[in-house]
């Protein structure tokens, strides 16, 4: 069956960094688009980015454009998500989610929270 | 972007009843290719969200038939036809049609009364 495990949450003070992983199974990862999506303390959800199956294609939301880069390993069934300049405002359980081709997100990792805080 | 609404924010249910949401995006969600791509996902409390729905209509694997997706161009609505206990949650619309960035709705509360 389809497994996402996400890891690399954690704590993490304002301006630093820090990068996530989601490794896949149960499904080709590389014939797959990936999302990742965050759910900030008690809030709804908020697409991040997606990268394409062949890794060379990504868009992020404005809200973290030019501080975070998405990359992926399809040798080694894993997304990631490298959170850079991190702000308070970036607090949240950050989803790894699979790209049903093309007709948007469908299956969903556990996630991992993320703590910004001085 | 385009912008999803949903209604309302918050429903309380009576075991057994009909539970209604709706979901409006402030642009057509009629792709180039004919398709409409509105999902419906569920999140359960303290779990990650799960795939009810997909283009407008169509249920996922696994999902009880007591739930149902319709709609068209900006309005669309999720149907639950006889509320179970299992059922409380959260409920998002998602549109996939016009992307980046895709958009969620601001999710609707399911909850039993």
């Amino acid at each position: 069956q389809v497994q996402l495990v996400e890891s690399g949450g954690g704590v993490v003070q304002p301006g630093r960094s820090l990068r996530l992983s989601c490794v896949a199974s149960g499904f080709i990862f590389s014939n797959y688009g990936m999302h990742w999506v965050r759910q900030a303390p008690g809030k709804g959800l908020e697409w991040v980015a997606i990268i394409w199956n062949g890794g060379d294609n990504e868009q992020y939301a404005d809200s973290v454009k030019g501080r975070f880069i998405i990359s992926r390993d399809n040798s080694k069934n894993t997304l990631y998500l490298q959170m850079n300049s991190l702000r308070v405002e970036d607090t949240a359980v950050y989803y790894c989610v699979r790209e049903f081709n093309g007709v948007g997100p469908d299956f969903w990792g556990q996630g991992t929270l993320v703590t910004v805080s001085s | 972007d385009i912008v999803m609404t949903q209604s309302p924010l918050s429903l309380s249910v009576t075991l057994g009843q009909p539970a209604s949401i709706s979901c409006r995006s402030s642009q057509s969600l009629v792709h180039s290719s004919g398709n409409t791509y509105l999902n419906w996902f569920q999140q359960r409390p303290g779990q990650s969200p799960r795939r009810l729905i997909y283009k407008v209509s169509n249920r996922d694997s696994g999902v009880p038939d007591r739930f149902s997706g319709s709609g068209s161009g900006t309005d669309f609505t999720l149907k639950i036809s006889k509320v179970e206990a299992e059922d409380v949650g959260v409920y998002y619309c998602l549109q996939g049609t016009q992307w980046p960035p895709w958009t969620f709705g601001q999710g609707t509360k399911l909850e039993i009364k």
